[in-house]
């Protein structure tokens, strides 16, 4: 079946540092990938995505490349902030008639400290 | 002009009570679903509906029963709850079928405590 495997957490940045949170994933076809991020007492929002090979998801300083290669759709962003603390999760969609059904990793938390 | 809502936001009960979440989309959106986040933020999918028609059913014990009025509302009740009910329900809903590139919508979540 499809799995999605993320880093364990949680990270503890400093303001302006860079950030990693590694990602792979486990399916068969062509899934579409995701990154959603989750803050403090809210639902979870879209922060990228990306639906084929090669492709780089992009927004609010965040990017992720889709990598067949390696089956993996690592989050980076180059300098984060406070408001960036929150949980971050990655998903795939298997596509197909699989009606948005989402297989998230197991989030990472991340805080950053001023 | 909350996208998706859910009430209520918190909910606390005994085993053993039968209880209600209530979801309600002005997204437009032709797919709603029902999510559950458990003590450690797993998230896993629970049922989707397209067009009021249950497409997804993950082996959830049938303690759960879902209800799609319309295409804007998803309702959840739980029968019988136990202590391993306790999580936060999630409702979300999407365009297009849930089609690959189409994202999910979620609510705020709905935090269930069985004592």
């Amino acid at each position: 079946g499809n799995s999605v495997t993320q880093m364990e957490g949680p990270v503890t940045l400093s303001e302006e540092a860079f950030l990693t949170i590694n990602c792979t994933y486990t399916a068969t076809g062509y899934p579409s990938l995701f990154w959603y991020v989750q803050y403090p007492g809210e639902g979870l929002q879209l922060l990228l995505k990306a639906t084929k090979a090669d492709d780089k998801g992009s927004n609010k300083g965040f990017e992720a490349t889709y990598r067949k290669e390696t089956t993996s759709f690592h989050l980076e962003k180059g300098s984060v902030q406070v408001s960036d603390s929150a949980v971050y999760f990655c998903a795939l969609h298997a596509g197909g008639t699989s009606y948005g059904k989402l297989t998230f990793g197991q989030g990472t938390i991340l805080t950053v400290h001023p | 002009d909350t996208a998706v809502s859910q009430t209520p936001k918190y909910l606390v009960t005994q085993m053993g009570n039968d209880k209600s979440i209530k979801c309600e989309q002005n997204l437009g959106h032709d797919t709603m679903y029902w999510y559950k986040q458990d003590s450690k933020k797993f998230l896993k999918i629970m049922f989707s509906y397209n067009n009021k028609e249950l497409i997804i059913n993950e082996t959830v014990p049938n303690r759960f029963s879902p209800k799609s009025p319309d295409k804007a509302h998803l309702n959840l009740h739980i029968n019988s709850l136990e202590l391993g009910d306790s999580a936060v329900y999630f409702c979300a809903s999407s365009p297009q079928g849930g089609k690959y590139n189409s994202p999910l919508h979620f609510g705020n979540g709905t935090r269930l405590t069985v004592t």
